[in-house]
C-alpha cells in the first residue's frame, strides 16, 4: 500500500528562521514520483518539485532544498531564510505505476514577521 | 506544460440538487484525474478519467454519486449529485504532462 506521512500538522517560525518540513513515504514500487506543492491562502496549488526514484541527488532552488534519502523513504524539504510569503500549506505527494498520486496531510507553515 | 480550465471556479448550491465541473486542458493527455478537498484536510483522489473507458473510482467514491465523463483527450466532466453540505469542497482536475501533475484552480462548491 502507498503511503505519505507528513508528521509535522503545523510549524510556526520567525522570519529568517530556517525550517525544514517533513515527509516520510510508503511503496513497494521500485519507480515512482515525489512532489511537494504549495498552497497559499489563496488556495491553489504551486508545483515544487517533482523526484524520481532513481535520482537521490539533493536539490537546491534558491531558499528551497530538497533532502530525499531512499535508505529512510524521506523526502524532506527546508526553507532557508524564511519569509512570511512562505506562509502556506505544504504537502508532501507519491506517484506510482498508473499514475495515481496520493498526497500527505499537509503541514501548515506560519512564518511570522 | 499542461494548462487546465476549471468552471465554475465557486458555486453555491442546494442541497439535493446536482452540479457539473468542467476540466478543460490546452493539451492532449491520456489520463485526468479527479480530487476532492474538504475544508481544512488534503486531496483525496475520487477517480481517474480515461478517454474511451469508463472512470475508475477510488473506495469511498462511487459512480452514482460523482458520474464522470471524458468524451475526449482535452476534456472532462465531474457531476456530484443530490448534494448535501458534507459534499462541500474544492474539486480539482488534474493531469499528468511530461511526468508531472498539474492542478486546475479547483471548483469551490458550497452546499447548502
Amino acid at each position: 500500500a502507498q503511503k505519505v506521512t507528513q508528521a509535522q500538522t503545523e510549524i510556526s517560525v520567525v522570519e529568517k528562521e530556517d525550517v525544514t518540513l517533513d515527509c516520510v513515504y510508503e511503496t513497494r514500487d521500485t519507480t515512482y514520483y515525489l512532489f511537494w506543492y504549495k498552497q497559499p491562502p489563496s488556495g491553489e496549488l504551486v508545483f515544487l518539485i517533482r523526484r524520481n526514484s532513481f535520482d537521490e541527488q539533493n536539490e537546491i532552488s534558491g531558499r528551497y532544498s530538497w533532502n530525499f534519502q531512499k535508505s529512510t523513504s524521506s523526502f524532506n524539504f527546508t526553507i532557508t531564510a524564511s519569509q512570511v510569503v512562505d506562509s502556506a500549506v505544504y504537502f508532501c505527494a507519491l506517484s506510482t505505476g498508473g499514475f495515481k498520486t496520493i498526497f500527505g496531510a499537509g503541514t501548515r507553515l506560519f512564518v511570522k514577521a | 506544460s499542461a494548462v487546465i480550465s476549471q468552471k465554475p471556479s465557486r458555486d453555491i448550491c442546494q442541497r439535493g440538487t446536482s452540479l457539473t465541473i468542467q476540466c478543460q486542458v490546452d493539451s492532449q493527455v491520456t489520463m485526468m484525474f479527479w480530487y476532492r478537498q474538504q475544508p481544512g484536510q488534503s486531496l483525496t483522489l475520487i477517480a481517474t478519467a480515461n478517454q474511451g473507458s469508463e472512470a475508475t473510482y477510488e473506495s469511498g467514491f462511487v459512480i452514482d454519486k460523482f458520474p464522470i465523463s471524458r468524451p475526449n483527450l482535452t476534456f472532462s466532466t465531474l457531476t456530484v449529485s443530490n448534494m448535501s453540505p458534507e459534499d462541500s469542497s474544492i474539486y480539482l482536475c488534474s493531469v499528468i504532462d511530461t511526468g508531472e501533475l498539474f492542478f486546475g484552480e479547483g471548483s469551490r462548491l458550497t452546499v447548502l
